[in-house]
């Protein structure tokens, strides 16, 4: 099937720092892609939805200069949480509609010390 | 408003065990409906796809059925392994819209 590469699926910043996330579609082309949240035990909430060549669509309640979205390519999307705070620290994941359907990234652990 | 509700919030079993999970919607229109199983610490991964005229589809141990008349769908796991534990998710995608619904999810968990 589709796979989306989602990249790192770890990482521990200082708070203030920014940390990136890459989400890459390997065997298709992506126009959109989303992203997505989830605290523990809890449902993925939707972010924002992320276009290619053009401004990502954020969610209510988003703050998109927090999480700035790049969709620069048909195959990667980057999601930069900025300034990040330890109220920041979750689990983010990214997804792609595929030629199977919504395939999902591996997920990235953010922990903001 | 479009919802996907999912019971029961949380199950635990015996393994080698059947069990049946719950999904009602009232997305409209409705375009398909997926069965994503995540374990934690991953992402989603995707165990069916039903579109409207699908009734019943199988992978695996895993069997999901679709009744669009009542809006309904039903997850049933067979001769359950430990390895089942895990989150399963149903969602609901609309006709015409590239965004998803999501049900809330059924935490699922086999003890030996």
């Amino acid at each position: 099937g589709a796979v989306v590469s989602q990249h790192p699926s770890r990482v521990i910043c200082k708070s203030g720092t920014s940390v990136k996330i890459e989400c890459r579609s390997l065997d298709f082309q992506a126009t959109t892609m989303f992203w997505y949240r989830q605290f523990p035990k809890k449902s993925l909430m939707l972010m924002a939805t992320s276009n290619e060549g053009s401004k990502a669509t954020y969610e209510q309640g988003v703050e998109k200069d927090k999480f700035l979205i790049n969709h620069a390519s048909l195959t990667l999307s980057t999601l930069t949480v900025t300034s990040a705070h330890p109220e920041d620290s979750s689990f983010y994941i990214c997804s792609a509609m595929g030629w199977d359907g919504y395939t999902f990234g591996s997920g990235t652990r953010l922990t903001v010390v | 408003k479009n919802q996907v509700e999912q019971s029961p919030q949380s199950l635990i079993i015996l393994e080698g065990k059947n069990c049946t999970l719950q999904c009602n919607y009232t997305v409209s229109p409705f375009s398909n409906l997926r069965w994503y199983k995540q374990d934690t610490g991953r992402g989603p991964v995707s165990l069916t796809i039903m579109t409207f005229s699908e009734n019943t589809k199988s992978n695996g141990r895993y069997t999901a059925t679709l009744d669009a008349d009542t809006k309904q769908s039903s997850l049933h796991i067979t001769a359950s392994q430990l390895s089942d534990s895990a989150s399963y998710i149903c969602v609901v995608s609309l006709r015409g819209s590239y965004i998803p619904t999501f049900g809330r999810g059924t935490s699922l968990i086999v003890h030996p």
